[in-house]
């Protein structure tokens, strides 16, 4: 039982590039997350999906997509990389609105 | 207006004794819940409690409880004998308006060194 699972672990980016965060889940859960962190902010909501096939915008979600596949997988996609985009982060899942499980984040760095 | 706010940047405090962490939130929903997370150094976020807003009583996991003042909109982290280990970043957060909603709030945290 893995729990989160998140791919890449850190990724170093050229302004412009794009790139695809992945995420998976085993536990069966329906609602799934990804948040940024940056120092002195907390953790951001970038895009939720509440259940398989719908998404839903988080705090932040200028300049990112993100697809449901399935019930245990989340993607993150950056089109085209900022510097502001540096940040650590994270996937979460959760059963309806109880606690929420984290994945180990990914360190994102766009020079 | 901050919904979570953690007003204790840092905190130092020697092993063994007791901590409070401080969480003030705002909202005007009757239904929501409050969550703790830790965050040690090597970067990964750890559930540590819960509180539902109906919830009569305090809620306690093993050395964690969460002292709830609803009149106040507060729900501070109490660390009993603190240990090396519990050194991290603890994050308070909010969902709001009840299960139907998915999304949580998280406050700036609180970093919490333990001195031996």
């Amino acid at each position: 039982n893995a729990g989160v699972t998140q791919t890449p672990k850190f990724q170093v980016l050229k302004t412009g590039q794009s790139m695809t965060l992945q995420c998976a889940q085993d536990m069966n859960h329906n609602s799934m997350y990804w948040y940024r962190q940056d120092p002195g902010m907390g953790l951001r909501l970038i895009y939720y999906s509440a259940s398989e096939g719908t998404t839903d915008k988080g705090e932040v979600p200028n300049g990112y997509n993100v697809s449901r596949l399935n019930k245990r997988e989340f993607s993150l996609r950056l089109e085209s990389a900022a510097p502001s985009q540096t940040s650590v982060y994270f996937c979460a899942s959760s059963f309806l609105g109880y606690e929420q499980y984290f994945g180990p984040g990914t360190r994102l760095t766009v020079t | 207006a901050q919904k979570i706010t953690q007003t204790q940047p840092g905190m130092f405090v020697q092993e063994k004794e007791a901590v409070t962490l401080d969480c003030t939130y705002d909202t005007s929903d009757p239904s929501y819940g409050l969550f703790w997370y830790k965050q040690p150094s090597s970067g990964e976020m750890i559930f540590l409690i819960y509180q539902g807003s109906y919830d009569q009583q305090n809620a306690t996991e093993g050395r964690y409880s969460l002292n709830f003042q609803k009149a106040r909109k507060s729900a501070n982290l109490v660390i009993s004998a603190s240990q090396l280990g519990d050194s991290a970043m603890y994050f308070c957060a909010m969902r709001e308006r009840g299960f139907g909603n998915e999304k949580l709030t998280f406050g700036t945290g609180t970093r919490l060194t333990i001195i031996p």
